[in-house]
């Protein structure tokens, strides 16, 4: 079966503007996690939905936010863009919130110059 | 201080080598202990997990987990070249804790199994 599928796999912004990263889920997966991968902090939490509700949000600004649709598909916005927002930023999925068999994607790459 | 602390290496051993990989944690909420094995531009997969103390064997992989001392450890046996990527541990807490669903990852260990 598909796996998790992100979109675009690369992206270039400019510093101040606003971008939308999309991730579809596997089929039948309600939850979906995002998390930003830096060299320097590793792996970072960001937030997760399930059934549209956010059931947790890690230490971001509120610069970072994100949806969930009815068809578990998820988009996740940053705004006003920083040099340091260049990061890869990963989506999981899960059948349940706080599952653990989370699949991840293989990830959006944001570069802010 | 983090929550999670993981040597990242790099670590370099010959084939067929016995690895060892180890990470420390401070928050006695976790209850859930898994392994994610990272290639070059791919996302994370899950190799194991573990609930609360103990062994779980997988192959040639077996997580171990010490709660009285916050210790995680995965092995791998008979080390193979495609072995070669980054480990990370990530513990989570169980239901009804207040980060609950949330991954917190190690820094990850850099893997290298030469031929």
């Amino acid at each position: 079966k598909a796996g998790v599928t992100q979109t675009p796999r690369y992206l270039i912004k400019t510093r101040g503007q606003q971008v939308t990263l999309s991730c579809s889920p596997i089929s039948g997966h309600r939850s979906v996690s995002w998390y930003q991968q830096t060299p320097g902090q590793g792996l970072q939490f960001l937030f997760e939905y399930f059934s549209e509700t956010q059931r947790n949000k890690g230490n971001f600004p509120g610069r970072f936010s994100g949806r969930q649709f009815s068809n578990s598909r998820s988009e996740m916005n940053v705004s006003t863009l920083e040099l340091g927002d260049s990061a890869l930023y990963l989506c999981a999925s899960s059948l349940a919130w706080g599952g653990y068999g989370y699949t991840f994607g293989s990830g959006t790459r944001l570069t802010v110059v | 201080q983090k929550e999670v602390e993981q040597d990242p290496g790099p670590l370099s051993v010959p084939e067929g080598a016995i690895v060892s990989l180890n990470c420390t944690y401070s928050n006695s909420a976790f209850q859930y202990f898994m392994w994610y094995r990272q290639y070059s531009r791919k996302g994370p997969e899950l190799l194991m997990y573990t609930y609360s103390s103990g062994n779980k064997e997988d192959g040639r992989f077996t997580a171990q987990v010490d709660k009285s001392s916050k210790y995680i450890s995965l092995f791998i046996r008979d080390s193979q070249p495609s072995d070669s990527a980054t480990y990370l541990c990530a513990p989570r807490e169980e239901a009804g804790g207040t980060s609950y669903g949330k991954l917190t990852f190690g820094q990850g260990t850099i893997l290298t199994v030469h031929p």
